[in-house]
């Protein structure tokens, strides 16, 4: 078992670029869900899916934010264009149920200049 | 509202001494509570989960957990800490009868350190 694999693991880029940070879940897991944690504001859910489809997105800051899951192995969260408070680390999870145990990939460090 | 309370930022122990970190919580129905636990540059490790049943739950690396529906409590203990459980350790609940769609509210965490 490989475990939720997420990349990159560190991003530096300048205000106004474009980020894409990727996720892949563990294979059979129905849900994924995306994540911010920031030392002033903890763990934050911004989105998640069930088999591929976005159930609540409440939690995405802004119209700048948007996340797709075109396969049961494959997510993206965007952030178009980004800006220097969107420096946090993003962390990806998955589980088979909502019940059942999420399990965290080791997050993107992503820091905006 | 759902909502989850990790009274203490940090904790310190002595290792070989018992560990609590506690958690209070608040739901509308009935809750599905877990622990998880925080390494640096890690993503959070589930450690234990209370969902219906006995109220004393038994998770990995020697933990355990105690449902106290009266004091609405989830404290995590560790009857001898070892150095290594030095991390950040998140409580985390679910209302099952929740309209947020049956997210998990994490709380803020608390920060462990086990000296030698």
């Amino acid at each position: 078992d490989a475990g939720v694999i997420q990349s990159p693991r560190h991003e530096v880029t300048e205000m106004g670029q474009e980020v894409t940070l990727r996720c892949k879940p563990i294979s059979g897991h129905d849900y994924l869900f995306w994540y911010r944690q920031t030392m002033m504001r903890g763990l934050e859910l911004l989105i998640y899916f069930n088999n591929n489809v976005p159930i609540d997105d409440s939690g995405m800051p802004e119209d700048r934010f948007s996340a797709k899951m075109p396969n049961a192995s494959f997510s993206t969260l965007k952030i178009q264009p980004s800006e220097p408070r969107d420096s946090a680390v993003y962390f990806c999870a998955s589980s088979i149920t909502m019940d059942q145990p999420q399990h965290f990939g080791d997050g993107t460090r992503l820091s905006i200049l | 509202a759902q909502s989850v309370a990790q009274p203490e930022d940090q904790v310190n122990v002595a290792e070989g001494n018992p560990l609590t970190v506690k958690c209070t919580y608040s739901v509308s129905g009935n809750p599905y509570l877990f622990w998880y636990v925080q390494y640096p540059n890690r993503g959070l490790q589930f450690l234990l989960k209370y969902i219906t049943g006995d109220n004393l739950v038994k998770g990995s690396y020697g933990f355990e957990a105690e449902f106290n529906k009266s004091q609405t409590s989830f404290h995590l203990k560790k009857p001898s800490a070892l150095v290594s459980d030095s991390a950040l350790y998140f409580c985390a609940v679910r209302d099952e009868t929740t309209d947020s769609w049956g997210k998990l509210q994490f709380g803020a965490g608390t920060q462990v350190v086990v000296t030698p």
